[in-house]
């Protein structure tokens, strides 16, 4: 059973850097994707980017200017760095596992989520 | 586009069937993916691919799709079926993950 667990700093001030590490327990690292989303309190899911084992990364377009994904395939673990935060980057971090299914053709889909992380950017 | 557009409430009486729609061009090319999640919880993938069920997922959840749109249905609502719920795809470049906004399912 594959388990993600994550942590990082919960309180930020404006124009610090958000780091977040989410650690894969019981099951390969290589063959799938590696993303951070994030929810904003009271509203939707916004995928921030992935990266998969051999550290190639894709970015959200509205926030590549600030993130940075990372992977560390010795310790199985993935990392995000979002910088010079705002009160709009308040939210809930989830880290979750992207994988495929080949059936006629790919489809994708996210099928292990962290429990979350409450990040709070506050002066 | 980058876009996914869902109805933000729906409303099922319980024991009846509900459809969840999500609307984008980038289902034309990918097939959409649909979560569930509940208060203070993280998502719950519900429903992937042409007819895919993670184990544990009941087979009340199913899902379809046609041109750029995509459905969820739940048949025979339960009261443990209040939630949130979302679809997701890659994006029509394929490089970027895409999410709807979110349809907050009520059960009557």
């Amino acid at each position: 059973q594959v388990q993600l667990q994550q942590w990082g700093a919960g309180l930020l001030k404006p124009s610090e850097t958000l780091s977040l590490t989410c650690a894969v327990y019981g099951g390969s690292f290589s063959g799938y994707s590696w993303s951070w989303i994030r929810q904003p309190p009271g509203r939707g899911l916004e995928w921030i980017g992935e990266i998969n084992h051999s550290g190639s990364a894709d970015y959200n377009p509205s926030l590549k200017s600030r993130v940075t994904i990372l992977v560390d395939t010795s310790k199985n673990q993935f990392s995000l760095k979002l910088s010079s935060v705002t009160a709009a980057d308040t939210a809930v971090y989830y880290c979750a596992r992207g994988s495929s299914v080949l059936v006629g053709y790919f489809h994708y889909y996210m099928d292990v989520w962290g429990k979350g992380t409450t990040v709070t950017v506050s002066s | 586009s980058s876009e996914l557009t869902q109805d933000p409430t729906v409303s099922v009486a319980l024991g009846q069937t509900v459809r969840i729609t999500c609307q984008g061009d980038s289902l034309r090319s990918y097939s959409a993916t649909w979560y569930q999640q509940k208060p203070g919880q993280a998502p719950l993938l519900v429903f992937y691919g042409k007819n895919n069920r993670p184990s544990g997922i009941p087979d009340r959840f199913s899902g379809s799709s046609s041109g750029n749109t995509a459905s969820l249905t739940i048949t025979g609502a339960q009261a443990e079926d209040e939630a949130d719920y979302y679809c997701n795809s890659r994006d029509s470049s394929g490089n970027h993950w895409v999410f709807g906004g979110g349809t907050k399912l009520t059960v009557l």
